[in-house]
């Protein structure tokens, strides 16, 4: 079975400071895909980042950036001076098999808070 | 492009009622997904259509949970009896092809059961 570990569930910063979400996963699979969602307070999840097995390059975009580490099953998230916008539920996601399926299973999230 | 729609946003039921929650993907979208995401956790699968056709309903409770998707297009899912514990944002998704591809999400529909 597959698994996706956010430890974090709540983290709160200042305006401008620099965050870290942690993400940590399980799989058997050797191909496998990693995601990165939003989830603001109106409720609808938002597609952020994704990110296949075979590509340990780190991205950035803007103020995000992504460390992907397969040594240690992590694929961390890190938003540069933070605003109050990036207030919200962020969710790591992995797409592998489990139970005989395809499917995406999802952590439990962390929630973002940023204090103007 | 128009997004995925669903409805209603909200619905207040007593438990043992029974209600059903309509989604229409992004068109040209083959795949559909059901998931159900209770307070403080992540999404969680209830059952996933290519096409009209049932690839993976592991997680969906089958005594009170239905799903259909007939012409491949538009989907309902529909929970008879209800209970207060299926109190839940259920969340409709789409991609165009497979789960590695990145999912589309409705506004979900907020279900409460007194």
């Amino acid at each position: 079975a597959q698994k996706v570990t956010q430890a974090q569930t709540e983290i709160s910063v200042v305006e401008k400071e620099d965050v870290t979400l942690d993400c940590v996963y399980e799989t058997r699979d050797t191909t496998y895909y990693l995601f990165w969602y939003k989830q603001p307070p109106s409720g609808e999840l938002v597609f952020l980042i994704r990110r296949n097995s075979f590509d340990e390059q780190n991205e950035i975009s803007g103020r995000y950036s992504w460390n992907f580490q397969k040594s240690t099953s992590s694929f961390n998230f890190t938003i540069t001076a933070s605003q109050v916008v990036d207030s919200a539920v962020y969710f790591c996601a992995l797409s592998g098999h489990s139970g005989g399926y395809q499917k995406v299973t999802f952590g439990i999230g962390t929630k973002l808070q940023v204090i103007p | 492009e128009a997004g995925v729609a669903q409805s209603p946003r909200y619905k207040i039921i007593e438990k043992r009622q029974s209600v059903a929650f309509w989604c229409n993907p992004i068109s040209g979208h083959a795949t559909l997904y059901w998931y159900q995401q209770i307070l403080g956790q992540g999404p969680k699968l209830l059952i996933q259509f290519q096409n009209n056709g049932v690839v993976d309903d592991s997680q969906l409770p089958k005594d009170r949970f239905s799903a259909e998707r007939l012409k491949g297009v538009d989907s309902t899912l529909k929970i008879q009896p209800a209970k207060l514990e299926d109190s839940a944002v259920y969340l409709c998704a789409s991609t165009r092809g497979s789960t590695n591809e990145k999912l589309f999400f409705g506004s979900g529909t907020q279900l409460s059961v007194l």
